[in-house]
This record gives C-alpha cells, structure tokens and sequence, in this order.
C-alpha cells in the first residue's frame, strides 16, 4: 500500500503570497489530519477532517483554511503569508471512524517565506 | 499550546546503552502514543497504550502509563544508531486530533 503522500515537498513563496498544499492519504483511510511543525512551537495542530467535514480546528488565524475531497485527498491554504508561517506542514491519515488512533503521517510540505 | 511535556530534551548514550524519556500530560485522555521523527521527516508511529493499560511492549520498546499523575515512559532497550531520532509523545483527548509534546531528542553514539 502507498503511503501518505504530500505535495509540493519543498516550496518558497513571498510574505502576502499564498500557498496551496496538497495530501492524499492511504487507500481507505477517511481521515485526514494536518499539523504546523516549528523549532519554536513544535507540533501543532491545524485540523482534521473525515468525509468531507472538518471535525476539528486548531487554534490558527482565519488565514489557515482546508478541505477534503469525496475521495478523501485533502488540500490546505494558507493566505497572507507572514515569516512565521515558515514551517514543515505535516499531513496524516487515520483509519479510524471515531477517536484519534495511530496516524500515518506523510514526508511533509516544508515551507519557506521569505 | 502543548499537552505534553517531554523529559530529557536531549538525551546521549551509547550503542547498546538504555534510552528513558518521559512524558507528562495535562487532561484525562483516551490513549497515548509515542512517535519517531527523523531529522525533519514525517513522524512514525512507534506505539500505543490506552488509558486502561499500564504498561505495553513491542520489540525493544516498553511504555509504561501512569493516568494517576499523569505521566508516560518510553524505553529503548539495547540501542541502536538507527535509534537516533526525536521522540514525540501524543495523547488523544476524545476530541478527533492528537496533542504532541515537545520531544526528546535522542543521539546514539557508537
């Protein structure tokens, strides 16, 4: 089985620019989490999504948005960037239907804004 | 804001040494998980232990929970280079996310 895989890996954008990140989970899996890794934060949570509703936000600005598609391939966006959105965007799925079980994360979107 | 608290920060032993972390908590939760994370990679999952479990093992590892205070150990036993990585404790809440401490960076010397 495929794992989760996030697109771009890489990516540098401009401070106002926006950004769009990309994940699609493993075959089956319904739920799609997505999570902001900073030295200074550490792992922070963005969202979480399972059929199409958000089931979970995060404490972040209105800047941070996402969605999930019917086939459970989730996007993020960021707006406005600011510096400090510069971070490694994380992006995990889960089989579970209920409460948090193992996640399986994906390689990570790592952002620069300059 | 962060769940968890992870103790040591960073943590050196040598191969074949044991490596304890620990982890505390701050709400009453579902079950707990420990991760593993490669320089910058995505986060595996190494195991999970529920609220009504007070110790689990699987190969060289041992987590023990504690929901009285609170508070979960990881050992590694009998390192590895390969060992060498940030160790992440997450604790589910009920509420369809996972909280992670702040990790403990554990180097394997050989």
């Amino acid at each position: 089985k495929a794992g989760v895989t996030q697109t771009p890996r890489y990516l540098i954008k401009t401070r106002g620019q926006q950004v769009t990140l990309s994940c699609s989970p493993i075959s089956g899996h319904r739920s799609v989490s997505w999570y902001q890794q900073t030295p200074g934060q550490g792992l922070q949570f963005l969202f979480e999504y399972f059929s199409e509703t958000q089931r979970n936000k995060g404490n972040f600005p209105g800047r941070f948005s996402g969605r999930q598609f019917s086939n459970s391939r989730s996007e993020m966006n960021v707006s406005t960037l600011e510096l400090g959105d510069s971070a490694l965007y994380l992006c995990a799925s889960s089989p579970e239907t209920g409460r948090a079980g193992e996640l399986f994360f994906g390689e990570g979107s790592r952002l620069t804004v300059l | 804001s962060q769940q968890g608290e992870e103790d040591p920060q960073a943590l050196s032993i040598q191969e074949g040494e044991n490596a304890t972390m620990n982890c505390s908590y701050k709400t009453s939760i579902n079950n707990l998980q420990w991760y593993r994370q490669n320089s910058g990679r995505g986060l595996v999952h190494l195991i999970l232990i529920r609220s009504n479990e007070r110790e689990k093992h699987s190969g060289r590892l041992r987590v023990t929970l504690d929901t009285s205070k609170k508070s979960s150990s990881l050992l590694i036993t009998a390192s590895r280079a390969a060992d060498t990585a940030s160790y992440f404790c997450a604790t589910d809440a009920n509420d369809y996310k996972l909280s992670f401490g702040a990790g403990t960076t554990v180097t394997v010397r050989a």
